[in-house]
């Protein structure tokens, strides 16, 4: 069964420091992906990052970079120069080529950024 | 740019009542999904739909029925609502392609009293 799992329920990060988000996924399925989104407090979800297990380099879009060890099947997402606005839930997904590519999602952590 | 739009953002509902959550998208996406938001739990699949008139179960499908008859229309419906389905409701469609995410609508509050 595939599994996200997303052990920091909150993180705390000053303005303009970087933070690194923990996501470990368990899959037998050699082929899959890996989002991140995140969660501002109005609700939406929005897309940030993605990268698929043959990827040879990590996902890098503008601040965020994914830092992928597929070996220890982690996929943790890495927040440079942190932002007041960068304060949200951020979720973890894995899909996978099983079950018509359904994404599995943790149970998310709640980032604060702090001035 | 509509993408994913939800109807209704908030609903109210007595135990026992129906309702029907409407998606619609225009991005002429194939896959098209619901999912339930509760607190800690993160979102969990309740039905998805691969095209037009096909439909099939998520993870959490119980109480909860849906219906593509276009290809832009994905609803959901729940026949007689409980207050264990108090959640936010998510819709969230996607292109056939594989390293593409999931495009979400704004969720929709419900709560059965």
């Amino acid at each position: 069964a595939q599994k996200i799992t997303q052990t920091q329920p909150g993180m705390f990060v000053q303005e303009k420091e970087a933070v690194t988000l923990d996501c470990t996924y368990d899959t037998s399925d050699p082929s899959y992906g890996l989002f991140w989104y995140k969660q501002p407090s109005s609700g939406e979800m929005i897309f940030l990052i993605y990268q698929g297990s043959y990827d040879q380099q990590n996902a890098t879009e503008g601040r965020y970079s994914l830092n992928f060890q597929k070996a220890r099947k982690s996929a943790n997402l890495v927040i440079s120069a942190s932002q007041l606005g960068d304060s949200a839930m951020y979720f973890c997904a894995m899909r996978t080529n099983t079950g018509f590519q359904k994404l599995v999602f943790g149970t998310g952590t709640r980032l604060l950024v702090s001035p | 740019n509509a993408g994913v739009t939800q109807t209704p953002k908030f609903r109210v509902l007595k135990t026992g009542q129906s309702m029907t959550l409407l998606c619609a998208q225009d991005m002429n996406h194939e896959y098209m999904y619901w999912y339930r938001q509760d607190p800690g739990m993160g979102l969990r699949l309740i039905h998805y739909s691969v095209g037009e008139g096909t439909t099939a179960k998520g993870e959490v499908p119980d109480g909860y029925n849906v219906s593509r008859l276009k290809k832009q229309n994905f609803l959901l419906g729940l026949e007689s609502a409980a207050p264990s389905q108090t959640s936010v409701y998510f819709c969230a469609s996607r292109v056939d392609i594989s390293n593409q995410p999931q495009h979400f609508g704004d969720g929709t509050r419900l709560s059965i009293l």
